[in-house]
Parts: C-alpha cells; sequence; structure tokens
C-alpha cells in the first residue's frame, strides 16, 4: 500500500494567517492526490483534486502544488470558516490510502 | 444535488455481522461510471478505504479485509450496502459512503458518517 505522511497534524493559525498543510507519499503517484476538508459531524467536502485542482463551488483562497512525491494544501489569509480537519488521499493506487488529517485550529 | 446518508446498527457484539446501507440520491448505480465506496475512520485514528462497487457491479476489497467483506447495491432503491462479518473492537469506527466516478477515480461526494460500536 502507498503510505501518506501528513503534517502537522495539528494547527493553530490566526485569521488573515497564511496556512499549509502537506502530504508525502511513499512513491510516485503522479497528480493523483485530492484534499478534503471536514467539519464536525458534516460529510468530507472536495477541496482540490488532481494536486492542484480546485473543486468547483470552493473558494479561491484554498490552492494545491505538488513537487516529485510532495503536496502541499495552501490556505493564503484563513477566516473563520476554514476552521476544521483537512485531509488528503491519494487514489493512484487502490487500495486508496489517507493522510491522517490535520486539525486546524484559531490561535 | 447528490446526497449520501449512512445508517447502521449503532452498537452491535463481537463476532456479530454489521450490515451497513448508504441511501443515496442525485446519481444512480446503474448510470455508466457510477460507484460507491465505503470508507470508515475509529476514533482518533486515519481514514482507512474498506470496498468499492461499480455500475456493472464490479468490487474492489481492501485486502487487509477482504475475506470479511461483502459490498452490495440495490439500484432500483438508489442503496449500497456493506456487510463486515465477525466484528471485534477495532470495527468500532464512523463509516463513511462516498460516489465515484469511474474516469475521475476518486470519491467527490460523501455521506456524514455512521458511528458503530462493538462492545460486549
Amino acid at each position: 500500500d502507498i503510505q501518506v505522511t501528513q503534517s502537522p497534524s495539528s494547527l493553530l493559525a490566526s485569521l488573515g494567517e497564511r496556512v499549509t498543510i502537506t502530504c508525502q507519499t511513499s512513491q510516485s503517484i503522479s497528480n493523483n492526490l485530492n484534499w478534503y476538508q471536514q467539519k464536525p459531524g458534516q460529510a468530507p467536502m472536495l477541496l482540490i483534486y488532481y494536486a492542484t485542482s480546485l473543486q468547483t463551488g470552493m473558494p479561491s483562497r484554498f490552492s494545491g502544488q505538488y513537487s516529485g512525491r510532495s503536496f502541499t494544501l495552501t490556505i493564503t489569509s484563513l477566516e473563520p470558516e476554514d476552521i476544521a480537519n483537512y485531509f488528503c488521499l491519494q487514489h493512484y493506487s487502490a487500495p486508496y490510502t489517507f493522510g491522517a488529517g490535520t486539525k486546524l485550529e484559531l490561535k | 444535488q447528490v446526497t449520501l446518508k449512512e445508517s447502521g446498527p449503532g452498537i452491535l457484539q463481537p463476532s456479530q455481522t454489521l450490515s451497513l446501507t448508504c441511501t443515496f440520491s442525485g446519481f444512480s448505480l446503474s448510470t455508466y461510471g457510477m460507484g460507491v465506496g465505503w470508507i470508515r475512520q475509529p476514533s482518533g485514528k486515519g481514514l482507512e478505504w474498506l470496498a468499492n462497487i461499480w455500475w456493472d457491479d464490479d468490487k474492489y476489497y481492501n485486502p487487509s479485509l477482504k475475506n470479511r467483506l461483502t459490498i452490495s447495491k440495490d439500484t432500483s432503491n438508489n442503496q449500497a450496502f456493506l456487510k463486515i462479518t465477525n466484528v471485534d473492537t477495532a470495527d468500532t469506527a464512523t463509516y463513511y459512503c462516498a460516489r465515484i466516478d469511474y474516469y475521475s477515480s476518486y470519491p467527490d461526494y460523501w455521506g456524514q458518517g455512521v458511528m458503530v460500536t462493538v462492545s460486549s
């Protein structure tokens, strides 16, 4: 199975701050990685697909980049509604595997 | 509008069979390219892909649990099902279903999950 290492596991940030979350995969997966946002008691929502594409309807302050096996999710300016858990998913090969998640909280 | 909702027993005892239902709307599992996957997350732990089923009834099972899983669908009622046999406390988790598109290969819409506790 492809291992996905996500960091940090938790993050304290201030409103307006730039936030970066990273996932590193154990082998090359091209761009087959997605980012999801999940708020307590709600369904996960697709944020970024194929590493860099913003899902329709999601704010443009979210962006994704990748280089080799390293993938990043960036929030350019943190808004209150961005407080949530974030996780990545590799869909390059089965079984699909996930990052452990990042809990983003307000400082 | 695509929605999915999971349902399950809430609590069951070790060695029993867990039966989960995913009831969805906004798409059909008889449509070419559509699929539903099941994913779980034990409390405080990471997500784990369990199984998925496609419009043509092709199925995939995570090898780590393959012998215990059975996935199926009822296209006329827009439902997908997952059974896990011989459960134990390690199967205590929140279980999610999600829609998958065959051509994109990833889950795009998820349900909010259902909590299942295995306890004697």
